[in-house]
C-alpha cells in the first residue's frame, strides 16, 4: 500500500524560527490535507491542497503532486504553533479514507 | 460557523457497561467520519457516513457500532470494551468525502 512520510520526526525551534516540514508518499493521489493537532488534542485543518501553494497568514503549503511531496513552511514560529503536524493524503478509489503519515512534533520554545 | 461538537469531553466506563459518544455538525456537510487515536499515533478511521451510506473499516470490532439519526447527528454505541480501546475518539465533517475535514475536540475514553 502507499506510504506517507513526514519528516523531521521532532523538531525544537526558538520562538521566531523559521520551519520546513515534509511529507512524502509514495503513489498517485487524489487530495493532500496538512492539519495541526494542539496538545490538548484538538485537530485543525491547515490545508487542503493536492497540488500547487496556498498561504494563510504564517504558514504556507507546496504540493508537488509529480514529485510525490508537500512542504509546509511556518515562518515567525510563535508558542501556539507547538504541537504535532500530520499530512493525509487520499488515494484514488480509496473509498474515502485518508491515509496519514506519523506526524512532525514541533516544539516552539519562548 | 465550522464548528464540530462532541459529547462527553472525558468517559470512564468498565468493560460490562453500554455508553454512547454524540458528534454534531450544524455546517450542512453530508460526510461525518469517527476515528480513534491512541497517544503518539495519528488519527484511525473507523467509520463513514457519506450520502446515508456507511462505510466500515473493516478491522473495527462489533462492540462498536455507529447510528446517523439525521445529516447533523452521527452517534458511536460503545458495548463491552476492552482497556485497549481507550483513547481518543474524534469526530470530523466534510461537505463532500474527499474534501476539507473539519474535527470535533474528541472524546477521552478510558475503559477500566
Amino acid at each position: 500500500g502507499i506510504q506517507v512520510e513526514q519528516s523531521p520526526p521532532d523538531l525544537i525551534l526558538q520562538e521566531g524560527a523559521n520551519s520546513t516540514l515534509r511529507c512524502n508518499f509514495s503513489d498517485s493521489v487524489n487530495n493532500l490535507q496538512w492539519f495541526h493537532q494542539n496538545p490538548w488534542g484538538q485537530l485543525i485543518n491547515l490545508f487542503y491542497i493536492p497540488s500547487g501553494t496556498k498561504q494563510n497568514g504564517r504558514l504556507s503549503a507546496t504540493t508537488v503532486a509529480t514529485e510525490r511531496y508537500s512542504l509546509l513552511y511556518i515562518s515567525s514560529s510563535q508558542t501556539t504553533d507547538s504541537g504535532v503536524y500530520f499530512c493525509a493524503v487520499e488515494l484514488m478509489d480509496s473509498n474515502y479514507q485518508l491515509i496519514w503519515g506519523a506526524g512532525t512534533k514541533l516544539i516552539i520554545k519562548p | 460557523d465550522t464548528e464540530v461538537t462532541q459529547t462527553p469531553k472525558h468517559l470512564v466506563m468498565g468493560m460490562t457497561n453500554k455508553k454512547s459518544l454524540k458528534c454534531e455538525q450544524h455546517m450542512g456537510h453530508r460526510a461525518m467520519y469517527w476515528y480513534k487515536q491512541k497517544a503518539k499515533k495519528p488519527p484511525e478511521l473507523m467509520f463513514v457516513y457519506s450520502y446515508e451510506k456507511l462505510s466500515i473499516n473493516e478491522s473495527v470490532p462489533s462492540r462498536f457500532s455507529p447510528e446517523c439519526p439525521n445529516s447533523s447527528l452521527l452517534n458511536l454505541h460503545l458495548h463491552a470494551l476492552q482497556p485497549e480501546d481507550s483513547a481518543l475518539y474524534l469526530c470530523a465533517s466534510s461537505w463532500l468525502a474527499t474534501d476539507t475535514q473539519y474535527f470535533g475536540p474528541g472524546t477521552r475514553l478510558t475503559v477500566l
